[in-house]
């Protein structure tokens, strides 16, 4: 079965660390363009990451310097690294396969995990 | 980045009736080299995570029902959900994939009365 499960959130202090996993099954990520997406409570969806099949790593404004995203093909898994942790990082960190035309990313998530809660607080 | 703002934020329909979402993007999402709109729609049910419905603005993602269909061009786009059932019950979600940073619109709660 074609998935992506996440793990690794938890309550963490400000200025606190984190590193989210997601394990893919019935694809391998090496091939594919991958990205998360998080959600505040009760909020809308915020794209953060994405890393492509070259390694390359973009990131929105928000989390730039203070988020990173890698693979590690061997185990078929995607990881968001998350430090300096503020309060407005709480949200489900959800993981997303980009869709994809050759070696092309198109943009849009075909293929959602459930979601890690990452809660930020004192 | 690119603004997208949905409308109505919220709506309230009966069985069988015909909901209409519109999105509207801050600047046109039509690439001339390719005739395609990088417009995307989601549905998240309650507790769930988001699913693909639609992308390049009118084309259904496989599995999805032909009740719901997209359209629109440039910045102005719409989600026509036909024949309203219970399990529509959810909030959509506009993206647009013509430029990183990717946006999302704030999301539609659909409810039905």
């Amino acid at each position: 079965e074609v998935q992506l499960v996440e793990s690794g959130g938890g309550l963490v202090q400000p200025g606190g660390s984190l590193r989210l996993a997601c394990a893919a099954s019935g694809f391998t990520v090496k091939s594919h363009f991958m990205s998360w997406v998080r959600q505040a409570p009760g909020k809308g969806l915020e794209w953060v990451s994405a890393i492509y099949t070259s390694d390359n790593e973009f990131y929105a404004d928000s989390v730039k310097g203070r988020f990173t995203i890698s693979r590690d093909n061997s185990n078929n898994t995607v990881y968001l690294q998350l430090n300096s942790l503020r309060a407005e990082d709480t949200a489900a960190y959800f993981c997303a396969r980009i869709s994809s035309t050759g070696w092309t990313p198109l943009g849009y998530f075909d293929l959602w995990g459930r979601g890690s809660l990452v809660t930020v607080s004192s | 980045d690119i603004v997208m703002t949905q409308s109505p934020d919220s709506l309230a329909m009966s069985l069988g009736e015909r909901a209409t979402i519109n999105c509207k993007s801050s600047r046109s999402l039509f690439y001339n080299s390719n005739n395609k709109n990088y417009l995307a729609w989601y549905q998240q049910k309650p507790g769930q995570s988001p699913k693909l419905l639609i992308y390049w603005a009118s084309t259904r993602e496989s599995g999805v029902p032909d009740r719901f269909t997209g359209s629109g061009s440039g910045t102005d786009f719409t989600l026509t959900i036909n024949n309203l059932q219970a399990g529509d019950v959810a909030v959509y979600y506009c993206q647009q994939y013509y430029t990183t940073p990717w946006t999302f619109g704030q999301g539609t709660r659909l409810e039905i009365e």
